[in-house]
């Protein structure tokens, strides 16, 4: 089973900063590695897909790069409303499979 | 635009078993993949498994094997998710997810409210 490890597992930022996250896929995944926000009390919102592509809606502040082990995702400017936990996760068809990072909490100072 | 209305609350004593009803509403569930992803108190998303309503087809990790079980009416575009032998640290909020896109696996951009899921004597 592929396994994805998520650093940090919490940070601390201030508003208008650059917040990285990165995540490691213990064997080659190409770029098959999506990012989810999830507020509080609410189901997870994907915000990229394909390690780099942002989803229709998503504000242009949040991105992501990366691809075979290693990826990170950015938040450039950070606003309060990005106050949540994010994931990484991975997919696969051969044999069908998904498996989620232990998750990013971030927090604003 | 697709939705997805989940089952109410469940609260179950160890050892019984809960299922979870998850109704697709403007979308055929037959073109879809269903996910079942769920989140323990304070922790963070583990994914059950997913099913195609089309073959029957359920993967899920080996953690979950021989004790989930996903399955669908198509008659009533609704999917179900029951999990057996239930034991404490089975509480948590369980999530149908899917996406439109394509019918694999892939990403998942549209959820369910969520289901809670208390096991407790």
């Amino acid at each position: 089973d592929i396994q994805m490890t998520q650093s940090p597992s919490s940070l601390s930022a201030s508003v208008g900063d650059r917040v990285t996250i990165t995540c490691q896929a213990s064997q080659d995944i190409n770029n098959y590695l999506n990012w989810y926000q999830q507020r509080p009390g609410k189901a997870p919102k994907l915000l990229i897909y394909d390690a780099s592509n942002l989803k229709i809606g998503v504000p242009s502040r949040f991105s992501g790069s990366g691809s075979g082990t290693d990826f990170t995702f950015t938040i450039s400017g950070l606003q309060p409303e990005d106050v949540a936990t994010y994931y990484c996760q991975q997919y696969d068809n051969l044999p069908p499979s998904i498996t989620f990072g232990q998750g990013t909490r971030l927090e604003i100072k | 635009q697709v939705h997805l209305v989940q089952s109410g609350a469940e609260v179950k004593k160890p050892g019984a078993s809960v299922k979870v009803s998850c109704k697709v509403a403007g979308h055929t569930l037959t073109e879809l993949i269903m996910h079942w992803v769920r989140q323990a108190p304070g922790k963070g998303l583990e994914w059950m498994g997913g099913f195609d309503p089309e073959d029957g087809e359920t993967n899920s990790p080996q953690k979950f094997q021989g004790r989930v079980i996903m399955a669908a009416d198509t008659s009533t575009g609704t999917a179900y998710m029951e999990l057996s032998s239930l034991r404490s640290e089975d509480t948590a909020v369980y999530y149908c997810a899917t996406t439109t896109v394509v019918a694999s696996y892939y990403y998942m951009d549209v959820w369910g409210e969520g289901t809670p899921v208390t096991v407790s004597s």
